[in-house]
């Protein structure tokens, strides 16, 4: 079993609706990651928090908001997204360098 | 420079065969290459991972082999079982000036058929 968690697992949204991606994890790890993947495509990275504070943010659109309340939290925040947006939206953690743990997804789907 | 090279794009093994997916990149940098398996509906897992001071990592069914000077790195999976059907990504990365920025390869959709 993944132990970082993500929750909803699947998410259907408006184009005009705010919603939010969680996840969680408890092992120690102090930096979290939000990956994009579409369909037969390999993981896109978004964002990287380190230590709590964002240190990458592969110029994601401003609809998409990072949030880290603290060590074993982070959330994404969505608001006015477009129907390409709807992909599966990867949480990982890690220790070190590469040695990624992910979640399980959550499948958003923009109407 | 930062692109990871992914070969073939699907694989179809017969049980008990030998699953084998091949890699290639260009930065001499990168000094971490792990494959994850990617189950449908799941998160991608780490499965294996190595370093450039080796040449050949094993686990269980699962070697990966690394040639530095020819900058690849391959995938093999002995005795492949059905059960080992899912999408493979390798992946490189560069110290850890880099937290966490994957480069992944196009992935590897395997059937290990019965």
């Amino acid at each position: 079993d993944t132990e970082v968690t993500q929750t909803p697992k699947h998410l259907v949204m408006g184009m005009t609706n705010k919603k939010s991606l969680k996840c969680e994890q408890h092992m120690g790890h102090r930096a979290m990651y939000w990956y994009k993947q579409k369909a037969k495509k390999p993981p896109e990275l978004m964002f990287v928090y380190s230590y709590e504070k964002l240190s990458i943010n592969e110029s994601v659109p401003s609809r998409f908001s990072p949030e880290c309340p603290n060590s074993s939290l982070l959330n994404l925040h969505l608001h006015a997204l477009q129907p390409e947006d709807s992909a599966l939206y990867l949480c990982a953690s890690s220790f070190n360098t590469g040695e990624l743990f992910f979640g399980e997804g959550s499948r958003l789907t923009v109407l | 420079q930062q692109q990871v090279k992914q070969s073939p794009q699907s694989l179809i093994v017969q049980k008990g065969g030998i699953s084998i997916i091949n890699c290639a990149y260009e930065n001499t940098a990168f000094d971490y290459f792990p494959w994850y398996q990617q189950f449908p509906g799941k998160g991608p897992a780490l499965l294996i991972a190595i370093r450039p001071d080796v040449s050949e990592k094993k686990e269980g069914r699962f070697t990966i082999s690394f040639n530095k000077s020819a900058k690849q790195f391959s995938l093999h999976i002995m005795d492949s079982q059905p059960g080992d059907s899912a999408t493979y990504f390798c992946a490189a990365s560069r110290g850890s000036s880099n937290t966490g920025k994957l480069i992944f390869g196009q992935g590897t959709t395997l059937q290990v058929k019965p």
